[in-house]
């Protein structure tokens, strides 16, 4: 398999529960991201990690957690959601950026993600 | 802060035609890049064009190409030979020449192509 998946495609639950979202890369890359995506607004970053150590993190609330266990997978958990967080949740990676690098990012297709 | 605006929410072409999605940016910064990607309907988030702030001739890939002004801040891509399955939504972006590997996104631009 090529690419980066990411599982489940499509996510309801309720503001209680607790879900996690998954992204698996299979590019060799370091670098691996998490953008929402809502109708409407542009993409917003919410975290950013280079080789397992996170280096960004947009100040996004403490509801959504990330892990990075290594270089190939990246999850985001989800506790305690709200409903103006439903949106379409997309994970991308990229090669480590060097100065000469252009780090453009290969996306997956999203997890949609709807709060009830 | 970079910000990059799009301020065409929607554009039509007919099939074999060209069309120029416009993209402007705001920096202070003299080395970056600059990218166009196309979300289909499927939603996989692709690649289209790329440019480096530091090169002056414009990017071209096949049927795309970019009018890139630095001066101006502007990025516009055109489509040249419209097909249907270039309808998609478009996504200008810029990154810094720096190790993050942020973009940082336009609004977008959904374009129709009619047959």
């Amino acid at each position: 398999e090529t690419g980066v998946t990411q599982t489940p495609r499509h996510l309801v639950m309720g503001m209680t529960n607790k879900k996690s979202l998954k992204c698996e890369q299979h590019l060799g890359h370091n670098a691996m991201y998490w953008y929402k995506q809502s109708a409407k607004k542009p993409l917003e970053l919410m975290f950013v990690y280079n080789f397992k150590e996170q280096t960004e993190n947009n100040s996004v609330p403490s509801r959504f957690s990330p892990e990075c266990p290594n270089s190939s997978h990246l999850f985001l958990h989800l506790h305690t959601l709200q409903p103006e967080d439903s949106a379409l949740y997309l994970c991308a990676s990229s090669p480590w950026t060097g100065t000469k690098n252009t780090g453009e990012l290969f996306f997956g297709e999203g997890s949609r993600l709807t709060v009830l | 802060a970079q910000t990059v605006t799009q301020s065409q929410p929607e554009m039509s072409v007919q099939e074999a035609e060209t069309v120029t999605l416009s993209c402007t940016y705001d920096t202070s910064e003299s080395d970056y890049y600059l990218f166009w990607y196309k979300q289909p309907p499927s939603r996989q988030m692709i690649l289209v064009i790329r440019q480096e702030a530091y090169k002056q001739q414009n990017a071209t890939e096949n049927r795309f190409s970019v009018n890139f002004q630095k001066a101006a801040k502007s990025f516009s891509l055109k489509i040249s030979d419209s097909q249907l399955g270039d309808a998609a939504m478009y996504f200008c972006a810029y990154r810094s020449a720096g190790n993050t590997g942020k973009l940082i996104f336009g609004q977008g631009t959904t374009l129709q192509v009619k047959p």
